[in-house]
């Protein structure tokens, strides 16, 4: 079945800590987005991707990093300079002609700092 | 500023009633815009799609509507079953070019049996 993979379900950092949460999607789309959920707010955008190799800054980018090397895989780095990183952390994608289509979103990866 | 509201109090009702959730924004001038379902800890789900000159728009029990004017989205969900009980969003397009989505914070739903 066609969809995508976000791994791991759950991630737990240390101060100081880079950490890398995968995306890949096998629906061959074009669009890739991370976006941050905390509770009582809604999804916020930190990067996205149209095509291979480019992507932009969202609107809290700050503290991430991503890739774009290939079309299937868009990995978030979330570094230390994030000081505030525990949230649930979802990809998504959409197709070509995206306007017509909603997203489809992983399951999610929650990100804990210990 | 740029704002989308929805209830942020969850919403209770009993089985076999309607259900209706309201989404507000300002200051944007969407294309379109869409609702999804959320269960907790997993993804959104893409539920209907609305145009901007599209009043109105329908799939099985569900029903959006579009007031470009007054700025507001309605969602209904009719003959409420308590499988309806998650959290809705709504998410705005805000750029065709990019197919950026910006999203409220959902209205959580209740159905009670």
């Amino acid at each position: 079945d066609g969809g995508i993979t976000q791994s791991p379900k759950y991630l737990f950092r240390k101060e100081g800590q880079n950490v890398t949460l995968s995306c890949e999607q096998n629906l061959n789309h074009d669009a890739m987005y991370w976006y941050r959920q905390d509770p009582g707010q809604g999804l916020r955008l930190i990067y996205y991707s149209q095509i291979v190799n480019d992507f932009q800054k969202g609107d809290i980018a700050e503290g991430y990093s991503v890739s774009r090397e290939k079309k299937e895989s868009f990995p978030l780095t979330v570094t230390s300079a994030q000081k505030n990183p525990t949230a649930f952390y979802l990809c998504a994608s959409s197709p070509p002609g995206q306007l017509f289509y909603g997203y489809t979103f992983g399951s999610g990866t929650r990100l804990t700092v210990v | 500023s740029q704002k989308i509201e929805q209830n942020s109090e969850a919403l209770n009702i009993q089985e076999g009633k309607t259900a209706t959730l309201t989404c507000n924004y300002t200051n944007y001038s969407p294309a379109y815009l869409q609702w999804y379902r959320q269960d907790p800890g997993r993804g959104p789900v893409f539920l209907l799609l609305i145009r901007e000159n599209e009043k109105e728009k329908r799939k099985e029990r569900l029903k959006v509507t579009f007031d470009t004017t007054l700025k507001q989205s309605l969602f209904h969900i009719t003959a409420s079953q308590p499988a309806d009980s998650a959290t809705y969003l709504c998410a705005l397009l805000i750029s065709s070019n990019t197919g950026k989505l910006i999203f409220g914070q959902g209205t959580t739903l209740q159905v009670k049996p």
